[in-house]
């Protein structure tokens, strides 16, 4: 049972355009959603992350929308730079009674020059 | 410089042999945890601690020990490993209770059980 989602195996943009990446998840007891940016050979970077209070965080090119009436959220990436291709997770936290993170299947990037 | 360091990076085995992925973070994080990552299924947790003492499993826990004995080291055990134990295998610690708790990872742990 795949608790968070991401639909969208790959995506590729061209450099300068808009990048959304979506994640869909289906516990609402989740109380924060965070981004992960992996390059090859190397662990997950965390990017930026939104309380499940919020419904938007920005942080310079990378703004996070969260809708919970759809239980749905997307990082958006502008300007999208050659330095974004890499894969992104999505990962939701739960803090009640435990604190596991879930993560997504991930999205890989490919912004073209 | 703060990190979380995995050992070793590589390594190969055969099944039933017994061995431990070691997990150092020098950050003072109340919080570890482990991950496998393969292809298709993204990251899963295997078991994660919220302190000395204190570890929990995640979603896929079989066939995996962890032990918690000092704050800084979360070593990854497997008694006797099995082929569908191959993966990728990540180390990770964080802050508990804080607003914007993002988690730090280690470099990774390619396992081949052969």
């Amino acid at each position: 049972d795949q608790q968070v989602k991401q639909n969208s195996p790959s995506l590729s943009v061209q450099e300068g355009r808009i990048s959304i990446l979506n994640c869909d998840y289906t516990n609402s007891m989740f109380d924060y959603f965070l981004w992960y940016k992996k390059y090859p050979a190397e662990g997950p970077t965390f990017l930026i992350s939104i309380s499940s209070i919020k419904d938007k965080n920005e942080d310079g090119r990378f703004t996070v929308f969260l809708n919970k009436s759809a239980k749905h959220l997307s990082l958006h990436i502008v300007p999208s730079q050659p330095g974004d291709s890499a894969v992104y997770f999505c990962a939701a936290l739960l803090t009640s009674g435990t604190y596991k993170y879930i993560f997504g299947t991930g999205t890989r990037l490919k912004v073209l020059a | 410089e703060a990190q979380v360091t995995q050992n070793p990076r590589y390594l190969i085995t055969v099944t039933g042999k017994k061995l431990t992925v070691t997990c150092s973070q020098n950050m003072n994080h109340e919080y570890m945890s482990w991950y496998r990552q393969d292809p298709g299924l993204g990251l899963r947790q295997i078991y994660y601690s919220m302190n000395v003492e204190v570890t929990d499993k995640g979603d896929v826990p079989e066939g995996y020990k962890v032990s918690r004995k000092e704050k800084r080291n979360f070593p990854l055990i497997l008694e006797s490993p099995s082929p569908n134990q191959t993966s990728l295998y990540f180390c990770a610690s964080s802050y508990l209770g804080q607003v914007d708790t993002e988690a730090f990872f280690g470099q990774g742990t390619r396992l081949t059980v052969v």
